[in-house]
Parts: C-alpha cells; sequence; structure tokens
C-alpha cells in the first residue's frame, strides 16, 4: 500500500512569490491534515480537509489555504511568501478518527 | 487553548537503560494519545496509541495513560542508539478531529 506522498520536496521562493504544495493520500484515507514544523514552534497544525470539506483550521493567516479535490488529494497555497515561511510542511492522511500517517513533508526555504 | 506539554529534553540515557518520556495535557476531552518518532530530517511516524487507561505494551514500548492526571507516558526498554530521536506526543479530542501535538522530547541514547 503507498504511502503519503507529497511533492515537491524540496523548493526555494522568494519573499512575495506564492507556493502550491500537492499531497495525495494513503488510498482510502479521506481526511488530510497540513502541518508546519518549525525548529522552534514543533508541529503546527494548518488545517484538514474530510470529504473537500475543510473541517478544521489552526491559527494561521488567511494567506495559507487549501483544497481538497473528490480524489482526496490535496493541495495548500501560501501566497505572499515571507521569510517566517521558511519550514517543513507535512501532510498527514488518516481514516475517519484514526490516527495520522505522514508524508515525507516538502521543505520550503524562502529567501 | 488545548495544550500537549513535554520537557523538550534532550533526555539522555545509556544503551540498554529505560528512557522514560513524559507528556501532560490540558484537555479532559482528549480521548486518544498517540507517541510518534521523528528522525531528524524526516516525517514522524506512529510507534504506538492508547486510549484506555493503564498500560499497553508493544515490544520494547511501553505507553501509559492516566487520564485522572492528564498524564501519557512512553517507556523504552533496552534503548538502542538508533532510538535516538525526537518523540512527539499527541492527543486526539473526543471528536476524532482534532490532533493536538507537544513539542516533543529528543531522546539521546549513548553506546
Amino acid at each position: 500500500k503507498a504511502g503519503v506522498t507529497q511533492t515537491p520536496r524540496y523548493l526555494i521562493k522568494t519573499r512575495g512569490q506564492q507556493v502550491t504544495l500537492s499531497c495525495s493520500p494513503i488510498s482510502g484515507h479521506r481526511s488530510v491534515s497540513w502541518y508546519q514544523q518549525t525548529p522552534g514552534q514543533g508541529l503546527q497544525f494548518l488545517f484538514e480537509y474530510f470529504s473537500e470539506t475543510q473541517r478544521n483550521k489552526g491559527n494561521f493567516p488567511g494567506r495559507f489555504s487549501g483544497r481538497q479535490f473528490s480524489n482526496s488529494r490535496s493541495e495548500m497555497n501560501v501566497s505572499t511568501l515571507e521569510l517566517g515561511d521558511s519550514a517543513l510542511y507535512l501532510c498527514a492522511s488518516s481514516q475517519q478518527h484514526g490516527e495520522l500517517f505522514f508524508g515525507e513533508g516538502s521543505r520550503l526555504t524562502v529567501l | 487553548q488545548k495544550e500537549v506539554e513535554q520537557n523538550s529534553g534532550p533526555l539522555s540515557v545509556p544503551e540498554g537503560a529505560i528512557a522514560s518520556l513524559n507528556c501532560t495535557y490540558s484537555d479532559r476531552g482528549s480521548q486518544s494519545f498517540f507517541w510518534y518518532r521523528q528522525y531528524s530530517g524526516k516525517s514522524p511516524e506512529l510507534i504506538m496509541f492508547i486510549y484506555s487507561n493503564g498500560d499497553k505494551e508493544d515490544g520494547r514500548f511501553t505507553a501509559q495513560l492516566n487520564k485522572a492526571s492528564q498524564y501519557v507516558s512512553l517507556l523504552i526498554r533496552d534503548s538502542q542508539p538508533s532510538d535516538s530521536a525526537t518523540y512527539l506526543c499527541a492527543g486526539l479530542d473526543n471528536y476524532g478531529q482534532n490532533f493536538v501535538f507537544g513539542p516533543g522530547t529528543r531522546l539521546s541514547v549513548l553506546p
């Protein structure tokens, strides 16, 4: 069974640009969550999607957005990038009420 | 504000010793707890979960839950250098939707 796949794995952007990250969950998993991980803040919850609907949202500015498609694949977008957005962005999928399975992450560097 | 607290460490133990990792949580509505291990530069991977008071054993790992004290722990017996990683504690609320992660404890097992 294939795991959670995230693309791209690494990317470098400059301030003011935008970025889109993609996540393909484990087959059969309908919930996809996104987390930001930085050395100082740990794992911070961004949002969670279930059956194409945003079910929960963390405390991040509106520059961070996401969506989920009918095949459960999800994307997150960050607009007007800031230096502080440099982080590892992790996607996790789960069956409803189940444990999270993480992808390898997308490491974003903002210059 | 729902919080999960962990000692950031580093916790250093000699090879073969028992490593004890602790976690407290503020949300009494949390019903299930998960321990994830994260190697440097890698994504978190699930070690085990627990939802009933008491102990749950899986190989060298034992998770302990005390809901009255809002306390979760993970014991690693016969610690190996390969156990050196950051251990993340997470609580899942009663609705099975909201994961809250602690900041993680960095464990170092010395040969």
